[in-house]
């Protein structure tokens, strides 16, 4: 079983500014990573796959990096929609979420 | 558009069992595999499972076999999670989730339905 660990539980962050969200595999998950973006209420919005694609009609704003057991979520100057928890997940094996990142208003 | 719809709230009382649907639309609906996740109030994603909407074969992930059930009807592009003897811990949003591609669980899941919440209380 692989374990995903997301990091930080929280980041305050002040509107437009740089969030960068970690996410580790506790072994390798090659490039099959996801990132999710899920608000109050409503159900998980995929940004990102295969570590670093941008899903349909995700803004550029949102990149993402990394391979094997490391990999970052970036978004690069937050806007008011963009707080919200994040979720990584891998699916090179039986898929696995992490436990979530929450990015609150600074 | 492809969009996954699921069926509403339930309340149950413990020991009971309930059947969540999820109604595929705007796609061909054996061509992608289904997934089940849990999110239990306040807390994260849970992987629970999948189906093969191909073959009706379901997987269960640790910690959900015996009384959970993933089934199909492809007649009418729905799947179903059926929970039996429920308990309070059982309380959550149930999101049924497309994967990107395939007839596989190995991809993203780009596809979400809207949620639906099994409240499970005397």
């Amino acid at each position: 079983e692989i374990v995903m660990t997301q990091s930080p539980a929280t980041l305050s962050v002040s509107p437009g500014e740089r969030a960068t969200l970690s996410c580790r595999a506790s072994q390798s998950v090659s490039s099959n990573l996801a990132w999710y973006q899920q608000k109050p209420g409503q159900a998980p919005r995929l940004l990102i796959y295969g570590a670093s694609t941008r899903a349909t009609g995700i803004p550029a704003r949102f990149s993402g990096s990394g391979s094997g057991t490391e990999f970052t979520l970036t978004i690069s100057s937050l806007q008011s929609e963009d707080f919200a928890v994040y979720y990584c997940q891998q699916y090179n094996n039986w898929p696995a979420f992490g436990g979530g990142t929450k990015v609150e208003i600074k | 558009q492809v969009q996954l719809v699921q069926s509403g709230s339930e309340l149950k009382k413990p020991g009971a069992s309930v059947k969540v649907s999820c109604k595929a639309s705007g796609y061909t609906f054996t061509s992608y595999a289904m997934n089940w996740v849990r999110q239990a109030p306040g807390q994260g994603l849970e992987w629970m499972g999948w189906i093969n909407t191909n073959t009706g074969n379901p997987t269960y992930a640790q910690g959900f076999t015996g009384r959970f059930v993933f089934s199909l009807d492809t007649s009418v592009s729905t799947a179903y999670l059926q929970i039996s003897s429920l308990k309070a811990e059982d309380t959550a949003v149930y999101y049924c989730a497309r994967v990107g591609t395939g007839t596989t669980p190995y991809d993203a899941f780009d596809i979400w339905g809207q949620g639906t919440m099994v409240t499970v209380s005397s």
